[in-house]
């Protein structure tokens, strides 16, 4: 079956502008994560959504970062009025989350966002 | 969410040395899960670890959890270039959120 899949791949955009990122998680996956990937950098936690909870904003690293499920499946991060220091690689994963041993996270190819 | 603690950051080894990264967390984890990155690649799951001792082979890799599930390892055996990569655990407490660990960037000469 079809993976996680993230949109656009690449994304080029200008100081002080908006930006919308697009995951597209697992069919039946409860659990979706942000993460943030610097070059050569670990994966730095952002937001995590999980079925009808109250999603768990604690990685947001400014009120410039926000986010939303809709309907439990697609999620679009947006970032607004972006910095320089926004640049990274964008990760999308989902996982099952259905219990015990069910907690394998699929990641997406990543949007690379790069701020001019 | 477990915190985890992952070393080393860095290591280079020659091609047929071998290679340990480590995963520690001061708290009891409810299982473990190692991932690696390729260099321009995005995250993929090698396996999880769940029960207390557990030791799971995979090829030249070897996985190991604690007995008190507060830690765990990754060993490779006689490293090959095609190793290169991050490797990350990752700590999960069933229902709760997963958190990452840094991650070892693994560096092979040939």
């Amino acid at each position: 079956g079809a993976g996680v899949s993230q949109s656009p791949s690449n994304k080029v955009t200008e100081k002080g502008k908006d930006v919308e990122l697009r995951c597209d998680p697992i069919s039946g996956h409860t659990a979706l994560y942000w993460y943030r990937q610097s070059l050569g950098q670990g994966l730095e936690f952002l937001i995590y959504f999980q079925g009808n909870s109250a999603p768990d904003k604690s990685g947001l690293p400014s009120d410039r970062f926000s986010a939303e499920r809709t309907g439990g499946s697609v999620s679009t991060l947006t970032i607004q009025r972006t910095q320089q220091e926004d640049s990274a690689v964008y990760l999308c994963a989902s996982s099952l989350l259905g219990g015990e041993g069910t907690d394998t996270q699929y990641f997406g190819p990543g949007t690379r966002l790069t701020v001019l | 969410g477990q915190q985890v603690m992952q070393i080393p950051q860095y290591q280079h080894v020659q091609e047929g040395e071998d290679f340990t990264t480590y995963c520690n967390s001061s708290t009891t984890l409810s299982n473990i899960q190692w991932y690696k990155q390729r260099p321009g690649g995005h995250p993929v799951f090698l396996i999880q670890l769940v029960k207390s001792g557990e030791v799971k082979k995979q090829k030249r890799l070897t996985f190991q959890f604690g007995e008190a599930k507060k830690n765990s390892s990754l060993h490779i055996t006689a490293t090959q270039t095609t190793d290169v990569g991050t490797y990350f655990c990752a700590a999960s407490g069933g229902y709760q959120k997963v958190t990452f660990g840094i991650g070892t960037k693994l560096q092979v000469i040939p």
